[in-house]
């Protein structure tokens, strides 16, 4: 079991819709998670974190974690065609691990006009 | 305050050669990761070096090394490159709080041939 697991999509929504991503997680201990969004050929841009249960809300953005269920997910509303982009789910926090971000294999977001 | 920087920006090596990649964090940040970004494997953590310590080290093999100055810039260096290695090199900064947010920088592709 890969320690973090995203749906690779690609997820296609029409502009304008929410689009759902989702992240769960292996590591009970975990303690902070993040969305980053990155674009192809480009590093990872931090959209969000979250770090205590229930739901962040930041402009478009959401972010909600579950930790009994070990579960993170990313909402983003009125989804815009510049929204189109590789969303990476990372984890934080594991046994020993300073600062070192576990990442899933992301999902590929396709906002269509 | 200026974001994380990393020279140079492409590298093309051949097979055997070493090479040596830089990162200079945001201004403050104390904390260095590195990661390396494939197609195949996504991002893998590499290490974290923090007050010139490694803190933390990923399952990679030992031609993988780094180091961090006083002045919180970091080194990573590959030796005796193999094909698997092009990669996109990326490096992270963060303050010095454990399980704080981290920040990429551009990155470094490394095409070896």
């Amino acid at each position: 079991q890969k320690e973090v697991e995203q749906n690779s999509g690609p997820l296609s929504v029409p502009e304008g819709a929410i689009a759902s991503l989702n992240c769960t997680y292996s590591d009970q201990g975990s303690q902070s998670f993040f969305w980053y969004r990155q674009y192809s050929g480009k590093s990872p841009e931090l959209i969000m974190f979250i770090y205590s249960n229930g739901d962040k809300e930041d402009g478009r953005f959401t972010a909600q974690l579950n930790k009994a269920s070990q579960y993170v997910s990313l909402l983003i509303r009125d989804s815009q065609p510049s929204d189109s982009a590789t969303y990476l789910c990372a984890v934080n926090g594991f046994s020993g691990g300073y600062n070192k971000l576990i990442f899933g294999a992301g999902t590929r977001l396709a906002v269509h006009p | 305050k200026a974001g994380v920087t990393q020279t140079p920006r492409y590298l093309i090596k051949t097979r055997g050669q070493q090479v040596t990649l830089s990162c200079s964090p945001i201004s403050g940040h104390r904390s260095v990761s590195w990661y390396q970004q494939t197609p195949g494997q996504g991002l893998q953590f590499l290490f974290e070096y923090f007050s010139e310590t490694q803190r933390n080290k990923g399952n990679f093999p030992g031609r993988f090394s780094g180091r961090q100055f006083s002045n919180s810039r970091s080194e990573m260096n590959v030796s005796t490159l193999e094909l698997g290695d092009s990669a996109l090199y990326l490096c992270a900064s963060s303050l010095d709080r454990e399980l704080d947010t981290q920040y990429f920088g551009p990155g470094t592709r490394l095409t070896v041939l």
